[in-house]
This record gives structure tokens, C-alpha cells and sequence, in this order.
């Protein structure tokens, strides 16, 4: 089944901790992407690739940092999570962004206390 | 900068009703437009889209038409059903290298036996 995965689904840490959720798609799709949701701000996108070792920032990128060593996986790195960073976290992948549209993750809600 | 405007909701009807929810949007260009829709404690799916003007996207009975004229892609649906309860999300891709898709706020529907 094409599908992207995300984990963990749900997430407690405390600030300051390091994470990583990773992300995995099985499509074979050059365009990935991590959006977080949040009330009242709708999503918004922090960091894309458009291919392995290409990445760059989205509209939040403050906090977060990816790497792409491989076409199938998009990890988002957390060094030092705070409050503000709770929230619901989407990956997503695309054969081609603009008119294929994406493949969205399951999601991980993530709370940082 | 681009922007993606959606009526407010929730929207509630009974079972077999007409829907209807309203999406205009503001962009350079010639975005591809898209519907996606978030079940409870889901991610988002792709519901249809459209890439260019005049083209009518449609899938599981829902159907949009992308009317350059009036900036619009309102989604449509003859009957609803419970089981399309849920967020909906109009959302357009930019044209240029982030393909980010920028989302509207989302439209919460409610359809009641």
C-alpha cells in the first residue's frame, strides 16, 4: 500500500530533550515536506526536499532541522524542543508538488512540557 | 502573497443535503488548486484537485471547478452522508520551487442523521 509513515504517533518529552520523528514514504516521490497544525494558525510548512541532500526552509523553520541522505526517508530533528513547539506534525510526499498534490503522514502530536 | 480564503464553519446539515463550501484564492500565476479532507484523529487525504482553468476535479461524489475569473474552487457534493463528517481543507500549490501548498483555515462539517 502507498502510504507515508510517520512515528512515534504521539509523543511526551520535556524541554530541552532531543527528538526525531521520522518519516518514511514508500512511493518513490521526490518532494517531501513537514507541515505542524495548530489551532487558529491552520498548517504551515517547515522545512521541504526536492531530492536527496537537497532541503530547505518552509515559513517556521526556527527549532527544527531535516536531513535527506535518503529518497525514502525525511527525519524532523528537534535539538532542544520547547513549549512552543507543541503541536501536530504532518510529513508528506510528492511525485511532483505542483500539480500532483501530496501524500500526507498519519501525523504526530507531539507535546513538549 | 498567496493566500487561500475558506467560509467559516462548522457547517451542519442533515443527511442528503446539498453542500456546498466556499474557497478563493489569491496567487500569482497559475496555481493548482486542491480539496483534502481530515477525518478525526486522521491525516489529510487528497479529495480531488485541479491544475488549470475550467478543469472540474471530482472524486467520491464531491466535484470542483477551478473558475480563474472569479478566483474560486468551491466544493460541491449533490448528497451528503454522515460518513463525510469532517475538516476540509482548499489549499493551492505555488509556482515556485518550495511547491508549498498553502492551506485555507478549514471547514468543519457535520452531518446529522
Amino acid at each position: 500500500e502507498a502510504q507515508v509513515t510517520q512515528n512515534p504517533r504521539y509523543l511526551i518529552t520535556v524541554t530541552g530533550k532531543k527528538l526525531t520523528v521520522t518519516c518514511s514514504q514508500n512511493m518513490n516521490h521526490e518532494y517531501m515536506s513537514w507541515y505542524r497544525q495548530d489551532p487558529g494558525l491552520g498548517l504551515r510548512q517547515i522545512y521541504y526536499s526536492m531530492n536527496v541532500e537537497v532541503t530547505d526552509k518552509g515559513d517556521v523553520p526556527e527549532g527544527y532541522k531535516v536531513s535527506r541522505k535518503e529518497k525514502r526517508n525525511f527525519p524532523l530533528i528537534l535539538e532542544s524542543p520547547s513549549p512552543n513547539q507543541t503541536s501536530l506534525y504532518f510529513c508528506a510526499s510528492s511525485l511532483s508538488g505542483q500539480t500532483y498534490g501530496y501524500t500526507f503522514g498519519s501525523g504526530t502530536r507531539l507535546t513538549v512540557v | 502573497g498567496d493566500s487561500v480564503t475558506q467560509m467559516e464553519g462548522p457547517v451542519t446539515l442533515s443527511e442528503e443535503a446539498f453542500l456546498t463550501i466556499n474557497c478563493t484564492y489569491t496567487a500569482t500565476g497559475y496555481p493548482s488548486l486542491f480539496w483534502y479532507v481530515q477525518y478525526p484523529g486522521e491525516g489529510l487525504q487528497l479529495l480531488l484537485k485541479a491544475t488549470k482553468a475550467d478543469d472540474k476535479g471530482s472524486n467520491k461524489g464531491f466535484e470542483a471547478t477551478y473558475r480563474k475569473e472569479t478566483t474560486s474552487f468551491h466544493l460541491e457534493k449533490g448528497s451528503v452522508q454522515v460518513s463525510d463528517s469532517a475538516v476540509y481543507f482548499c489549499a493551492l500549490s505555488r509556482m515556485d520551487s518550495s511547491y508549498k501548498l498553502i492551506f485555507g483555515s478549514g471547514t468543519r462539517l457535520l452531518v446529522r442523521p
